[in-house]
């Protein structure tokens, strides 16, 4: 079975700052996608950075980059320079092999000025 | 393009009674994502319709179903409502790809007295 940890419930930075989300995961797939999404406070969840997991190079998308390590299944998610904005729940998550997402428990970022 | 919508935004319902949600996916997105979204329990898949057909089916009991229409608009019932369905339920639409990646509405709350 797929599983998602994510073992920091909670996390705050101060603006400007660089943060490191933990995730980690359990698959028997050899290839396969892993996404990051932030809600932020009552407002839909968007999807901030993906990542595949042939491709060695880490994803980066403006700010995010991700630190992807296959043989240790690990994928965490940096935030640099962060913004109040940063401020949500940010999930990792897995397809299955139906394409359901696995997510974890998520961890609540707060930004402070 | 127009994103995910979701009707009703809030709801509220008492027990044994039952409700329908529903979710219009983004132009052109062909499978529509049912998941439950509770502080103890997370995110939870449901199911996932794609092309009128249920494809996939997540771990709840049968009080839960859904529907998808030709125009991929998609419902989710659930009967005999409990305290715990208490959630906010999102739907997520996606575009047949590598990627998987899921576009998500906005949720809709659904409080159960």
């Amino acid at each position: 079975a797929q599983t998602v940890t994510q073992s920091q419930p909670e996390m705050s930075v101060q603006e400007a700052e660089t943060v490191t989300l933990s995730c980690t995961y359990d698959t028997s797939e050899n290839n396969y996608y892993l996404f990051w999404y932030k809600q932020p406070p009552s407002r839909q969840m968007i999807l901030v950075i993906r990542q595949e997991a042939y491709k060695q190079q880490n994803a980066t998308e403006n700010r995010f980059s991700v630190n992807f390590q296959k043989a240790a299944k690990s994928f965490s998610l940096k935030i640099s320079d962060s913004q109040l904005g940063d401020t949500a729940m940010y999930f990792c998550a897995l397809p299955n092999s139906g394409y359901a997402l696995n997510f974890g428990k998520g961890t609540s970022l707060l930004v402070t000025p | 393009k127009a994103g995910v919508t979701q009707t009703p935004r809030y709801l509220i319902k008492t027990r044994g009674q039952q409700v329908t949600l529903s979710c219009s996916p983004i132009s052109g997105h062909r499978s529509v994502s049912w998941y439950q979204q509770t502080p103890g329990q997370g995110l939870q898949f449901l199911f996932e319709y794609f092309s009128e057909t249920q494809r996939n089916k997540g771990n709840f009991p049968g009080r839960f179903s859904g529907r998808q229409f030709s125009n991929s608009r998609s419902e989710m019932n659930v009967s005999t409502l409990e305290l715990g369905d208490s959630a906010l339920y999102l739907c997520a639409s996606r575009v047949e790809s590598s990627y998987n990646e899921q576009f998500f509405g906005p949720g809709t709350r659904l409080t159960v007295l």
